[in-house]
Formats: structure tokens, C-alpha cells, sequence
């Protein structure tokens, strides 16, 4: 069974500094796709950025970067220029294309300092 | 465009009480949904997942069942609450075969009492 591992329960950062969080997981497919959500104190879950197993290119959007190491499944987030607004709760996910099953790790609560 | 309704959006039940959650998606067809559930500060620990009618995969043996009687509806189900069934249920829905990630629903806090 897939599953997702996020080691770091709390971060925190200097507003304006960048953080990385890191995420790894357990599959034995060669397809499928990984996903970073933010969940802010309002709850709602927020796709922050995707990637997709057989892309080689590491995912941009805007701030938010990952570092996609296939070979060591590992799959971490970089916030670069971190704002107040990015404070929450930030979780890890897999998604198998066969099964269409989405399983997330445990999260990362980070916090800005300001 | 899709969207997504979940309610209620808060919910206290008495323990050895029924439970129904819905779920509707709008905008799409055939798609798959999703229930999590969200201890408090915790991970979001995958329920029940559909990929059709009739097509619901348990995750966890639990004290919970769900049901699809309609292509875009999700149901949450329990015949008998428990105060371990407290926390945070959130539904969601992604686009069968297709690359994107999951869409959520703005959840349900339930409180078993």
C-alpha cells in the first residue's frame, strides 16, 4: 500500500526567508502523481502545486517550488519570499492514476514569523 | 465550473446516534470522490474512496459506511455513533483518469457528546 510521510510535524520562518518541507513516500508504481495542499486555519484544503511522476522538471508556481527525486521518492516543497499569508497547515499527497486513490501524510505546520 | 457542497457544516450528535454526511458535486461527470477524516492538528486519514456507482473501496474498518446512489453524491454514513467518531470529515471529488488533484468540500466538524 502507498503511503506518505511528512518527518517534520512543526517549521517555522523568518517572514521574507525561504523554507523547504519534506515529504516521502512508498510505492511501488512508476506512474503516478504527487501533490502539496495548504490548509489554512479556515480548514479548507487548497492545492498548492502538482507533479507528475514521469516529468523529470521539478513543478513551479510562483513562490512555491518542489524537489522531485523519483529514485529516493522523496517529493519536498520550497516557499521562497515567505508571507504571513503562508502560515498553515501544509500536506503531502500521492495519487495512483490505476486506483484514483488519494492519500495524504500527516502535514507540516508552519509558521511565519514576522 | 465544478463545485463542491458538503453539509452540514457542524453537526453534535449523542453517542449511539445515526449519522448522515452529504456530498454533492456539480459541474462534472463520472467523477471520483472521497471521504477523509481530520483528527484536530492531525492528518487527513482516507475513509472511503469511489471511482462509480456501486464502486466504493473501505479504507479503514471502522464504525462508518458510505453509499453512492447518484453519479456526483457521496454519503457518510453510521447506523451507531461512538465518541471516537468525533473530528473533522471533509469530501472530495477528482476528475476520473485526469492528472489534477482533488477538489474539497469545506467539511463537517461533528462532536460525538
Amino acid at each position: 500500500a502507498q503511503t506518505v510521510t511528512q518527518s517534520q510535524p512543526e517549521m517555522s520562518v523568518q517572514e521574507a526567508e525561504t523554507v523547504t518541507l519534506s515529504c516521502t513516500y512508498d510505492t511501488s508504481e512508476s506512474d503516478y502523481y504527487l501533490f502539496w495542499y495548504k490548509q489554512p486555519p479556515s480548514r479548507q484544503m487548497i492545492l498548492v502545486i502538482r507533479q507528475e511522476a514521469y516529468k523529470q522538471q521539478n513543478a513551479t508556481e510562483n513562490r512555491f517550488s518542489v524537489n522531485f527525486q523519483k529514485a529516493a521518492k522523496s517529493f519536498s516543497l520550497k516557499i521562497s519570499d515567505s508571507q504571513l499569508g503562508d502560515a498553515a497547515m501544509y500536506f503531502c499527497a500521492y495519487r495512483s492514476p490505476d486506483a484514483q486513490k488519494l492519500v495524504f501524510g500527516q502535514g507540516t505546520r508552519l509558521t511565519i514569523n514576522p | 465550473s465544478q463545485t463542491i457542497h458538503q453539509w452540514p457544516a457542524t453537526l453534535v450528535q449523542p453517542v449511539g446516534s445515526p449519522l448522515s454526511l452529504e456530498c454533492t458535486v456539480e459541474g462534472t461527470s463520472n467523477p471520483n470522490l472521497y471521504w477523509y477524516r481530520q483528527a484536530a492538528g492531525r492528518g487527513l486519514q482516507l475513509l472511503f474512496y469511489s471511482i462509480g456507482i456501486d464502486q466504493i473501496s473501505s479504507e479503514v474498518p471502522q464504525n462508518l459506511s458510505a453509499s453512492r446512489p447518484q453519479d456526483r453524491q457521496f454519503i457518510l454514513s453510521s447506523k451507531k455513533l461512538l465518541l471516537s467518531d468525533s473530528g473533522f470529515y471533509l469530501c472530495a471529488w477528482s476528475a476520473r483518469g485526469r492528472r489534477g488533484g482533488a477538489f474539497f468540500g469545506q467539511g463537517t466538524r461533528l462532536t460525538v457528546v
